[in-house]
């Protein structure tokens, strides 16, 4: 079956820091893969998307580069703000229908100023 | 319109009540979902409904139910709940004619049985 592994934290920043979450998959198929954030008390934002191999997802800062041969989708970011404090969760759809997101199991990021 | 919008976004109920939560998107999508998510813990997924009939019900107990009556709307009906019942619980949605593609997902209903 599908699963996704990340590391789950806490991980503590200082502000400006560069920041690297690891997340490796097993899958079949050709999945989508993910990075979703989720603030205190908020639902799901989905932060950035890859849908193939060697595809590379970025928005506000944030990058994730889909690399199969590692099956990995690591986030980074080169200097994050005390605003990115937050849960964030690696996640990949495979299969072709509707079938719902597999998850990690999340990590905490604290940014401290 | 680009959101997915879940009511009421708090809900206490007692083990005897019968409550429903509802979510609603008009962005055309026509997969639609019920996550349970616990403290810390990533969402699991309940049920999901694709083109208004269900598809995945997760081995989910029958005191929750789901219901599509249109495409634009979800609600799971709750009734004779448990403590360890009280999560969040998130609805999202997928647009249709695309494979393997991201959800949307609502700032979901804060549920506490007491």
């Amino acid at each position: 079956g599908n699963s996704v592994t990340q590391m789950e934290g806490p991980v503590t920043l200082s502000e400006e820091a560069f920041l690297t979450i690891n997340c490796t998959y097993t899958a079949t198929g050709y999945p989508s893969l993910f990075w979703y954030v989720q603030y205190p008390g908020e639902g799901l934002q989905l932060l950035l998307k890859a849908t193939k191999a060697d595809d590379k997802g970025s928005n506000k800062g944030f990058e994730a580069t889909y690399r199969k041969e590692t099956t990995s989708f690591h986030l980074e970011k080169g200097s994050v703000q005390v605003s990115d404090s937050a849960v964030y969760f690696c996640a990949l759809a495979s299969g072709g229908g509707a079938d719902g997101l597999t998850f990690g199991k999340g990590t905490h990021l604290i940014i401290q100023p | 319109d680009t959101e997915v919008t879940q009511t009421p976004k708090h809900l206490v109920m007692g083990m005897t009540n019968k409550k429903s939560l509802k979510c609603e998107q008009h962005m055309g999508h026509r997969a639609m979902y019920w996550y349970k998510q616990k403290a810390k813990k990533p969402p699991e997924l309940m049920f999901v409904y694709s083109y208004e009939k269900l598809s995945i019900n997760e081995s989910v107990p029958s005191r929750f139910s789901p219901e599509c009556p249109n495409s634009s709307l979800l609600n799971l009906h709750l009734h004779a709940l448990q403590p360890e019942d009280s999560a969040l619980y998130l609805c999202a949605s997928s647009p249709p004619g695309r494979t393997n593609t991201e959800a949307f997902f609502g700032q979901g209903t804060r549920l506490t049985v007491v």
